[in-house]
C-alpha cells in the first residue's frame, strides 16, 4: 500500500531496554522526521533525515538513535528506555522539507514501564 | 523559546457556530512556511493547509479559511458552521530556513463542537 506506516502501533516495554519503532514511506519522499506527541507539548522534533545516510538533530534527541541507510526506511531506536519517554511517536515524510506538507504515519503509542 | 503559539488551549463550541483558532509565529527569515493540521480523536495527523511567507491572500476551503497577516505574524484559521466532526486538536506549524526547515509546532488546540 502506497503511503507511510509505521510498526509497532503499539508497544510496552520495560525501563531499560532497547526498542525500535519503525517507519516505512513509499513515496521516495527525501526527508523523514521523527516527532513525539505529548499533553501539553505538542509534537516535538526528535530527529529529521535530508536524505539516506543524512540525519539531523531535532529539539529533544537525547536518548534516541536514527539510521537511514535506505531512503524508504527510518528507524527509531531508544537505546535504554525510561518511562519519560513513554509517548506517542509520529514519523513523517515530505519531499521537499517543510515546503511541500509533511505527511504523517499513524503513531506509535510507546509504554515504559 | 515558542515559535508557535496557540494560546487557546481549549475551545468548545455548540454546532453551526463559527470558530477562531488564532496562531501567532516568531521568525526572523524572510522565506517560511506555515501549516495547519487536524488530529481528529482517532489520532492521525490530517494536513490542512501550508501557506508561504510572500502569499498573504487569505484562502477558503468549504467551511474554512485562513487569515494569514505578516503585520502581526498570525496564521488565523476559523471554520465556519462548526459541526460535531470539526472535533479535533489542531496544530499551527512553523517551518523556516533558521531551523533547517523542520516543522515547528504549536501545542495544539483542542476543539470541542457540541450538538
Amino acid at each position: 500500500d502506497a503511503g507511510i506506516t509505521q510498526s509497532p502501533r503499539y508497544k510496552i516495554t520495560e525501563t531499560g531496554r532497547q526498542v525500535t519503532l519503525m517507519c516505512h514511506q513509499t513515496w521516495s519522499h527525501s526527508y523523514m522526521f521523527w516527532y513525539r506527541q505529548d499533553l501539553g507539548h505538542g509534537l516535538r522534533l526528535i530527529y529529521y533525515s535530508a536524505a539516506a545516510d543524512i540525519t539531523d538533530k531535532g529539539e529533544v534527541p537525547d536518548g534516541y538513535v536514527v539510521s537511514r541507510s535506505k531512503t524508504e526506511n527510518f528507524p527509531l531506536t531508544l537505546e535504554s528506555a525510561t518511562r519519560s519517554q513513554t509517548s506517542v511517536y509520529f514519523c513523517a515524510s515530505s519531499g521537499l522539507q517543510g515546503i511541500t506538507e509533511a505527511f504523517f504515519g499513524q503513531g506509535t503509542r510507546l509504554t515504559v514501564v | 523559546a515558542q515559535k508557535v503559539t496557540q494560546a487557546q488551549t481549549e475551545i468548545s463550541v455548540v454546532e453551526k457556530e463559527d470558530v477562531t483558532l488564532d496562531c501567532v509565529y516568531e521568525t526572523r527569515d524572510t522565506t517560511y512556511y506555515l501549516f495547519w493540521y487536524k488530529q481528529p480523536p482517532s489520532g492521525e495527523l490530517v494536513f490542512l493547509i501550508r501557506r508561504n511567507s510572500f502569499d498573504e491572500q487569505n484562502e477558503i476551503s468549504g467551511r474554512y479559511s485562513w487569515n494569514f497577516q505578516k503585520s502581526t505574524s498570525s496564521f488565523n484559521f476559523t471554520i465556519t458552521a462548526s459541526q460535531v466532526v470539526d472535533s479535533a486538536v489542531y496544530f499551527c506549524a512553523l517551518s523556516e530556513a533558521d531551523s533547517g526547515y523542520a516543522l515547528n509546532f504549536g501545542k495544539g488546540t483542542s476543539l470541542l463542537v457540541t450538538p
